[in-house]
């Protein structure tokens, strides 16, 4: 299995911040996904981000709001900016191990906006 | 696009009863179903999973799961659980074809609380 490190593993943020967090996975990966769990819900997909392209965004989620970098195959960042108390959750990083079927993940940043 | 629902959001029990935790999904196509699990302040572990073949799945800490695909489901069981097992559960899918992989749709999550 592939192990994920997270920084900041938490942070509490002022409004109108920005947060940078990182996803670093000891192997090399294609895909990288960045996933977010809000307070009492279920997680859900913010973007699928491939080394050397541009990530790609479900519906929902902004480029302008969470823009996201793979600059190679065992990092990635993913910023939230011009936070909002809304934006106060846990966001995952996520990879598939290499020919698997399933997703490993990180142990997540935990954000709280005030 | 697939989708999931998980029909409890809490379930109490107590130790060394059984426990089933159940999960609907929705798709077009075939899929691959998870469980993970998520204790409090951690990331997600994946407790098993069903690709093909056998419909009865075992996974970690003594969980099993059954694919039922008339049902549609993809319920989570245990015959007798510990303390040790109080933690969120959810069931994900994905779509079985090669271009989705590593991207998982989660079901709402299920609250398992385990009393003495």
């Amino acid at each position: 299995s592939a192990v994920i490190s997270q920084k900041p593993s938490r942070d509490i943020c002022q409004r109108g911040t920005s947060l940078t967090i990182q996803c670093q996975v000891d192997s090399q990966v294609t895909m990288m996904f960045w996933y977010r769990q809000q307070p009492g819900q279920s997680l859900t997909l913010i973007a699928t981000a491939n080394q050397g392209s541009e990530a790609t965004y479900e519906s929902g989620f902004v480029i302008d709001k969470f823009p996201i970098s793979r600059p190679n195959l065992t990092f990635s960042t993913l910023t939230v900016s011009n936070m909002s108390p809304e934006d106060s959750s846990i966001y995952l990083c996520s990879v598939p191990p290499p020919g698997g079927t399933e997703a490993f993940f990180g142990q997540g940043t935990r954000l709280t906006v005030v | 696009a697939q989708s999931v629902t998980q029909l409890d959001s809490q379930v109490p029990v107590f130790e060394e009863a059984p426990v089933e935790l159940r999960c609907n999904y929705s798709s077009s196509v075939s899929v691959y179903l998870f469980w993970y699990v998520q204790y409090p302040n951690q990331g997600l572990q994946l407790l098993l999973k069903y690709l093909s073949g056998s419909t009865l799945v075992k996974g970690i800490n003594g969980f099993e799961a059954e694919f039922n695909k008339s049902q549609t489901s993809f319920h989570l069981r245990k015959p007798s659980v510990h303390i040790s097992d109080t933690a969120e559960y959810f069931c994900a899918v994905r779509d079985a074809g090669g271009t989705s992989y590593g991207k998982l749709t989660f079901g709402q999550g299920t609250i398992l609380t385990v009393h003495p």
